[in-house]
């Protein structure tokens, strides 16, 4: 069973700060990382993914990986009130044949206006 | 169009009922997914269809019967459910399974068993 783990939370930023959300994994083997956001009662929405060792940017959300350490982060710049909500991080195996994503239990962030 | 839709958006069914969720999607996915999350819990795979043949069954019970009679649905059958059975099912899809698809969710049915 691989294992994904992030904090526990609940994480809780001024609007305007940074949030960082991390993930550590278990299986080296892992290729594919995703971060999901899923508001309260609302399906998983897709808002990174990175494959390659490095940082990868989109707006405001930055993803981190470092695949020798087994970690992977999300950063939010300026964080927005809107961004409340819990982010899912999820990994995929190298070659998978079955598209099987292994999730975090997720970290709850609130940012406070 | 880059959505994946989901009918009903609510269902309410007795232990005794048979009911039908619909998933459909127009991005020219090959892969589709059902995953079923309870509530503060990621959500649990449960089957898997890559080229509509079924590729995964997650040791769901039969009372759960996936069916995916093209490219662009997926149905998921339900009959004689428990009241454990509910939650919020969620369909997937990507555009093939591979390590580098990302997986699209829809917005969900939320199933409540009496």
């Amino acid at each position: 069973q691989k294992e994904v783990e992030q904090n526990s939370g609940p994480l809780s930023v001024p609007e305007g700060a940074i949030a960082s959300l991390n993930c550590t994994y278990s299986d080296r083997g892992s290729q594919s990382f995703f971060w999901y956001r899923q508001y309260s009662g609302k399906s998983p929405e897709l808002i990174m993914f990175i494959y390659s060792n490095g940082d990868k940017e989109d707006g405001r959300f930055t993803a981190q990986l470092n695949k020798a350490s087994q970690y992977v982060s999300l950063l939010i710049r300026d964080s927005q009130p809107s961004d409340s909500a819990t982010y899912l991080c999820a990994v995929i195996d190298r070659g998978s044949t079955l598209g099987r994503l292994y999730f975090g239990r997720g970290t709850q962030l609130t940012v406070w206006p | 169009d880059t959505e994946v839709t989901q009918t009903p958006k609510h269902l309410v069914m007795g232990m005794t009922n048979k009911k039908s969720l619909k998933c459909e999607q127009h991005m020219g996915h090959r892969a589709m997914y059902w995953y079923k999350q309870k509530a503060k819990k990621p959500p649990e795979l449960m089957f898997v269809y890559s080229y509509e043949k079924l590729s995964i069954n997650e040791s769901v019970p039969s009372r759960f019967s996936p069916e995916c009679p093209n490219s662009s649905l997926l149905n998921l059958h339900l009959h004689a459910l428990q009241p454990e059975d509910s939650a919020l099912y969620l369909c997937a899809s990507s555009r093939e399974i591979s390590s580098y698809n990302e997986q699209f969710f829809g917005p969900g049915t939320r199933l409540t068993v009496l």
